[in-house]
């Protein structure tokens, strides 16, 4: 059964402390990953796509990574402003459409 | 290029009543998915169109339809309210080039029942 689980739940931080966050993943043929930042009370917002092992992308303090079980979601030295919650999803492997989601890491950096 | 647009923003039902959430896609997105979140489940998928046929449903009562029109622009309706359908309902379009393309996602329907 398809499956992401993202770790930790919530993650407190100060002002310029980096960290990384976990999406591991379970799924037949990866057609790939996707992050998203979310604000309280506002949809996602898309991030990165990661398509296969050993690729990476960035975005201003942002990096995700892509191995072949998980992604990483790097943050380094972040700002108040990057506090949100972010998600991770991968396409389900019904041939559709259809988005598996995680139930997301907290972030909250303090200034 | 225009966003995703959900509307209305919010909504107040009573329990009982029946509610319609519209959702506009991007521009030349023919494929319109729709999700429920809430704090305890996260999101949770409730089904999916392309070009105007349902192609998949998630695990959700026959309360819950939807439906999408000849402009790609989609409906969802949910009939005989309960206190648990109280979530942001969100609304993702996707290239047509296949789900490996990822989703965007409007700001959502705060939808409260009371």
């Amino acid at each position: 059964e398809d499956q992401v689980t993202q770790s930790p739940e919530a993650l407190r931080l100060q002002e310029g402390e980096s960290s990384s966050l976990n999406c591991s993943y379970t799924v037949s043929g990866l057609r790939g990953l996707f992050w998203y930042r979310q604000d309280p009370g506002k949809g996602p917002e898309f991030l990165f796509t990661l398509y296969s092992a050993g690729e990476e992308k960035e975005k201003e303090r942002l990096k995700a990574t892509l191995t072949k079980k998980e992604s990483f979601l790097h943050i380094t030295a972040p700002k108040p402003e990057d506090s949100a919650t972010y998600l991770c999803a991968v396409p389900a492997t019904s041939g559709t459409y259809k988005y598996i989601f995680g139930t997301g890491t907290r972030l909250k950096v303090l200034a | 290029k225009a966003g995703v647009t959900q509307t209305p923003r919010y909504l107040i039902k009573t329990r009982g009543q029946q509610v319609t959430l519209s959702c506009s896609p991007i521009s030349g997105h023919r494929s319109v998915s729709w999700y429920q979140q809430t704090p305890g489940q996260g999101l949770q998928f409730l089904f999916e169109y392309f070009s105007e046929t349902q192609r998949n449903k998630g695990n959700f009562p026959g309360r819950f339809s939807g439906r999408q029109f000849s402009n790609s622009r989609s409906e969802m309706n949910v009939s005989t309210l309960e206190l648990g359908d109280s979530a942001l309902y969100l609304c993702a379009s996707s290239l047509d080039t296949g789900p490996g393309g990822g989703a965007f996602f409007g700001q959502g329907t705060r939808l409260t029942v009371v």
